[in-house]
């Protein structure tokens, strides 16, 4: 099974600042990475998919990139809305597991 | 819009049953992937199951495997999770979401889920 593994888990950070979050798989997985975003008491939503492909209505300060084993989630200048927890998941293999969120909070 | 309205959940003894419900509207139920995914209270998401558009393909998480069962109905468009055998650690809020297969993102072995529903609320305590 294809494991994922997110860091840093937590990371304080404060309006307009760059925001980068990792997801390493156990194995290559090509381009088959997701990111979603939730906030608390709310379900998920899509951010990224593809690895880079930004989804309908998602602002344009969120990207993503990477390939095989290594991906990132950027925030390129972070905006109080974005004060929330980040999944990534793989679909290239079922199961398919999320990493363990990064929690990003207000410094 | 897309909607999706889980129902079902409440307070059970452990090794006891629910089945949770998922009511879609908004979309052609009929023609995507559906999940069910959970969430313990303050941790992280964990991939439940997922059934294909026609139920022939259907994958469970090894953790609820042989105690779960993910099935649709889409005569009657909806989703189902039966779950038995219920122990503390299937306590959590259960969210089922609609998979979709943009451009980019074809091959891959599951769908990308593009909308969620607000979830329901397992707990499993005596």
């Amino acid at each position: 099974d294809i494991q994922l593994t997110q860091s840093p888990s937590f990371l304080s950070a404060s309006v307009g600042d760059r925001v980068t979050i990792t997801c390493r798989a156990s194995q290559g997985i090509d381009r088959y990475l997701v990111w979603y975003q939730q906030k608390p008491g709310k379900a998920p939503k899509l951010l990224i998919y593809a690895a880079s492909a930004l989804q309908s209505g998602v602002p344009s300060r969120f990207s993503g990139s990477g390939s095989g084993t290594e991906f990132t989630l950027t925030i390129s200048s972070l905006q109080p809305e974005d004060f929330a927890t980040y999944y990534c998941q793989q679909t290239k293999s079922y199961p398919v597991p999320f990493g363990q969120g990064t929690k990003v909070e207000v410094k | 819009e897309v909607q999706l309205l889980e129902s079902g959940g409440g307070l059970v003894k452990p090794g006891g049953s629910l089945r949770l419900s998922c009511t879609p509207s908004g979309f052609t139920f009929s023609s995507y992937t559906m999940f069910w995914v959970r969430q313990a209270p303050g941790k992280g998401l964990e991939w439940v199951a997922s059934i294909s558009d026609t139920s022939f393909w259907i994958y469970h998480a090894d953790s609820v495997k042989g105690r779960f069962t993910i099935s649709r109905d889409n005569a009657k468009e909806s989703l189902f999770l039966q779950m038995n055998s219920l122990r503390a650690e299937d306590t959590g809020v259960y969210f089922c979401a609609r998979g979709s297969r943009p451009r980019g993102h074809e091959g891959g072995a599951a769908s990308v889920a593009d909308s969620w529903g607000q979830g329901t609320l397992v707990t499993v305590s005596s």
